[in-house]
């Protein structure tokens, strides 16, 4: 078993549409959240950061975690098409220096106007 | 905000022969930086953490002698891939965490490795 499970997708949705992404995770010693958006050919940027359960909330983008049932997931309202790309859960144990990260396998997007 | 500066963004070379590839981060001091592989439409496998002045710490099934890592300063780490062949061939990624400055690890823009 896999430590983070997310489903690949991909996903295709109209613009305006409500986004739902989701991760599963194994290690309950994960304490760090992340989701990252990637375009084709450019290195992952970070969206959301949290640490604990709960929302929170950036501008169109919310990021949910439930540590209880080991589940995460970001929700993007009104999408649009410029939000088309690959996302990217991640998770680390640590918040120092040397708390390496634990991807998903990456949902890939898309919205069509 | 921060930014990890990556290059060459592609390169392609013969089978045999070595590539290095920089990743710089630009306004801070990253006593950490890590390498990952991106297959396509695949997830980023770390390779390894290396850490300014120390040996880089590689992850089980990624040969050092083949991916040699150097972080010789603070604002820069370098992966070298020695007598490249085309299973070598794919995306590589940087990231750095510098040492204040709030969470989240920035990463570079990627190297698209092709070994011909």
């Amino acid at each position: 078993q896999k430590e983070v499970e997310q489903d690949p997708g991909p996903l295709s949705v109209p613009e305006g549409a409500i986004v739902s992404l989701n991760c599963t995770y194994s290690n309950s010693a994960f304490q760090y959240f992340m989701w990252y958006r990637q375009y084709s050919r450019k290195g992952p940027e970070l969206l959301m950061y949290t640490y604990s359960s709960g929302n929170k909330e950036d501008g169109r983008f919310t990021a949910q975690v439930d540590k209880s049932s080991k589940y995460i997931s970001l929700f993007i309202r009104d999408s649009q098409p410029s939000d088309s790309a690959t996302y990217l859960c991640a998770m680390s144990v640590s918040g120092t220096s040397y708390g390496k990260l634990t991807f998903g396998q990456g949902t890939i997007l898309t919205v069509h106007p | 905000g921060a930014v990890v500066s990556q290059h060459p963004s592609r390169v392609i070379c013969k089978s045999g022969t070595s590539v290095k590839i920089e990743c710089r981060s630009l306004d801070f001091q990253a006593t950490t930086m890590f390498w990952y592989r991106q297959f396509p439409k695949k997830s980023l496998m770390l390779m390894a953490t290396s850490n300014e002045g120390s040996k880089a710490t590689y992850e089980q099934g990624v040969e050092k002698d083949k991916f040699l890592i150097n972080h010789a300063s603070l604002t820069l780490s370098t992966l070298t891939v020695t007598s490249a062949h085309p299973e070598d061939s794919s995306f590589y990624i940087c990231s750095a965490k510098g040492l204040t400055g709030g969470y989240g690890y920035t990463f570079g823009s990627g190297t698209r490795l092709t070994v011909v």
